[in-house]
Order: C-alpha cells, then sequence, then structure tokens
C-alpha cells in the first residue's frame, strides 16, 4: 500500500530534550516536506527537501533540522525542544516539486513540557 | 506571496442540505489548487484537485471549479451527509514551493 508513515504518533518530552520523529514513502517521491498545524494558524511549512541531499527552509524553521540522506526517509530533528514547538506535526510527500499532489502521514502529536 | 483564505466556520448544517464553502486565493504563478480533509484524530486526505483553469475537481459528491477570473476554488456537494463532518482545507500549490493551506473550514453536519 503507498503510504507515509510517521513515528512516533505521540510524543511528549521536556523542554531541552532532543528527539527525531520519523517519516518514510513508500511511492518513490522525490519532494518530501515537514509541516505543523496549529489551531487558529492552520498548516505552515517547516522544511522541504526536493531530492536526496537538498534540503530547503519552508515558512517556519526556527528550532528544527532535517535531513535526507536516502530519498524514502525525512527526519525531523528538534535539537532543544520549547513549548512552542508543541503541535501537531504532518510530513508529506510529491512524485515532484512542481504543483504535484502531496500525499500526507497520519501526523505526530507533540507535546514539550 | 500566496495566500488562500476561506470561510474558518464551523459551519453547521443538517443532513441533505446543500454545501458551500468559499475559498479564494492569491498566487503569483499559475498553481494547482486542491481540498483536502482532516476527518477528527485523523491526517489529512486529498479530497480533489484541479491544475488549470475551468478544470474541475470531483470526488465523493463533492465539486469544485478552478475559476482564474474570480481566484476562486469554491467546494460544494449537493447533499450532505453526517459522515462530510471534518475540516476542510482549500490549498495551493505554485512551482517547487510546498503546499499554502486556508485555515481550515470545521464543518458539523447534524442528523
Amino acid at each position: 500500500e503507498a503510504q507515509v508513515t510517521q513515528n512516533p504518533r505521540y510524543l511528549i518530552t521536556v523542554t531541552g530534550k532532543k528527539l527525531t520523529v520519523t517519516c518514510s514513502q513508500n511511492m518513490n517521491h522525490e519532494y518530501m516536506s515537514w509541516y505543523r498545524q496549529d489551531p487558529g494558524l492552520g498548516l505552515r511549512q517547516i522544511y522541504y527537501s526536493m531530492n536526496v541531499e537538498v534540503t530547503d527552509k519552508g515558512d517556519v524553521p526556527e528550532g528544527y533540522k532535517v535531513s535526507r540522506k536516502e530519498k524514502r526517509n525525512f527526519p525531523l530533528i528538534l535539537e532543544s525542544p520549547s513549548p512552542n514547538q508543541t503541535s501537531l506535526y504532518f510530513c508529506a510527500s510529491s512524485l515532484s516539486g512542481i504543483r504535484e499532489t502531496q500525499y500526507f502521514g497520519p501526523g505526530t502529536r507533540l507535546l514539550v513540557l | 506571496g500566496n495566500s488562500v483564505t476561506q470561510m474558518e466556520g464551523p459551519v453547521t448544517l443538517s443532513e441533505e442540505a446543500f454545501l458551500t464553502i468559499n475559498c479564494t486565493y492569491t498566487a503569483t504563478g499559475y498553481p494547482s489548487l486542491f481540498w483536502y480533509v482532516q476527518y477528527p484524530g485523523e491526517g489529512l486526505q486529498l479530497l480533489l484537485k484541479a491544475t488549470k483553469a475551468d478544470d474541475k475537481g470531483s470526488n465523493k459528491g463533492f465539486e469544485a471549479t478552478y475559476r482564474k477570473e474570480t481566484t476562486s476554488f469554491h467546494l460544494e456537494k449537493g447533499s450532505v451527509q453526517v459522515s462530510d463532518s471534518a475540516v476542510y482545507f482549500c490549498a495551493l500549490r505554485d512551482g517547487a514551493d510546498g503546499l499554502t493551506f486556508g485555515k481550515g473550514t470545521h464543518l458539523i453536519i447534524q442528523p
């Protein structure tokens, strides 16, 4: 089944404790991205990757890191999480970066205390 | 920059009512337009899309037409069901950027 998977689905952590949210897709998509969803703000892009070893900032990159060492994986790293990063995070992928449909993972709900 | 504006709601309708959720956009190029749906506790699913002016996207009884002259992509359904209760997001994608989303419309259908 074609899908985007994320792990973990739920995470509670404390300020400053590094964490990684994994994202994997099995559709051989070139383009992958991370969004966060917050009440009243909708979804905003954090980082994106056009292909392996190519990443770029989205609208709200501060406090986040990403890497794209393999085509199928695009982990999101919070080196020193803060409470304002409490949010619902979605990974998404698309065949290419030019106006294509993006397919979303199930989401990771993060609470930073 | 690009932007999407949609009614936030909540929008409450009775079962079998006609649904319209308005969506207008601003874009510098020629974007593709999308409607995504988020059911409670789930991720975003693509509902329909249109890639050029006058295209009509349709799925599950929902329709939306890409209107370049009015920069709109309104979502419609002739007869809603309780199972359509969800949050609906209008979005555009222009060039190599990611999706630009509206803030979402919470739809509640009462039996």
